[in-house]
């Protein structure tokens, strides 16, 4: 995505705590998504922001900063299931989602 | 159907041959993408339709066309495949009726290779 810029691979242990970062441009910033997508498969929808602080559901959780650009997703008690590409979309002035180009996250046993 | 399915799953395309990408919701979503993903690149948004009747063009337009007869159905033509036309191609669905919050629901996709 031409204004989301988000690490292109990360490594973790099973049972760790990961972080994945994601920043974007801040004008006409409509909120944020954050989605997983398993090797092979469709994107599927893990937590949205639009209001400054963490959002937290169950093992996952995502965090923005609006001031910043800035936003996180947080995944704790890694399991080997969670080995996938994790992206983060920015909804624009339009409504539309600019999309990053996706971190992908390798659990280790 | 539950969802949004997609077809074909996968096809192998002479260049120059004019090819349809079917998609179907039954969600009775208002607003439907097609988007093409390639690696390191992340999805990118082909056209878009925000309700039945309209289409929009998105960031990769060219040498694709839409169409949104119903509310159900948005087909991606490819009038005259080209190599670089080989991607994964996702649809998805939204009710763009809740505004900001644009969840969008992603169908299976189709692996296209253009030879």
């Amino acid at each position: 995505g031409q204004n989301i810029d988000q690490p292109t691979e990360m490594t973790a242990t099973e049972g760790a705590i990961v972080q994945i970062n994601c920043t974007y441009q801040t004008s006409g910033f409509n909120g944020l998504f954050w989605y997983q997508q398993h090797a092979g498969e469709a994107p599927t929808f893990l937590s949205y922001n639009v209001l400054d602080g963490l959002e937290e559901k169950g093992r996952f959780s995502s965090f923005l900063s609006r001031s910043k650009g800035y936003s996180y997703l947080l995944l704790k008690e890694l399991q080997m299931k969670d080995s996938a590409s994790y992206l983060c979309a920015e909804v624009d002035s339009n409504y539309q989602l600019i999309w990053g180009a996706g971190t992908k996250l390798i659990i280790k046993p | 159907i539950a969802g949004i399915t997609q077809a074909p799953t996968s096809q192998i395309l002479a260049a120059g041959r004019r090819m349809t990408l079917r998609c179907t919701q039954d969600m009775r979503h208002n607003a439907m993408y097609w988007y093409r993903q390639d690696l390191g690149l992340g999805l990118r948004l082909i056209h878009y339709s925000n309700t039945a009747g309209t289409t929009g063009k998105g960031e990769v337009p060219d040498g694709y066309s839409v169409s949104r007869a119903n509310t159900d159905d948005f087909p991606l033509t490819l009038a005259s495949a080209v190599p670089s036309q080989t991607s994964v191609y996702f649809c998805a669905s939204s009710d763009s009726t809740s505004g900001p919050y644009n969840e969008q629901f992603f169908g299976p996709g189709t692996r296209l290779t253009v030879l």
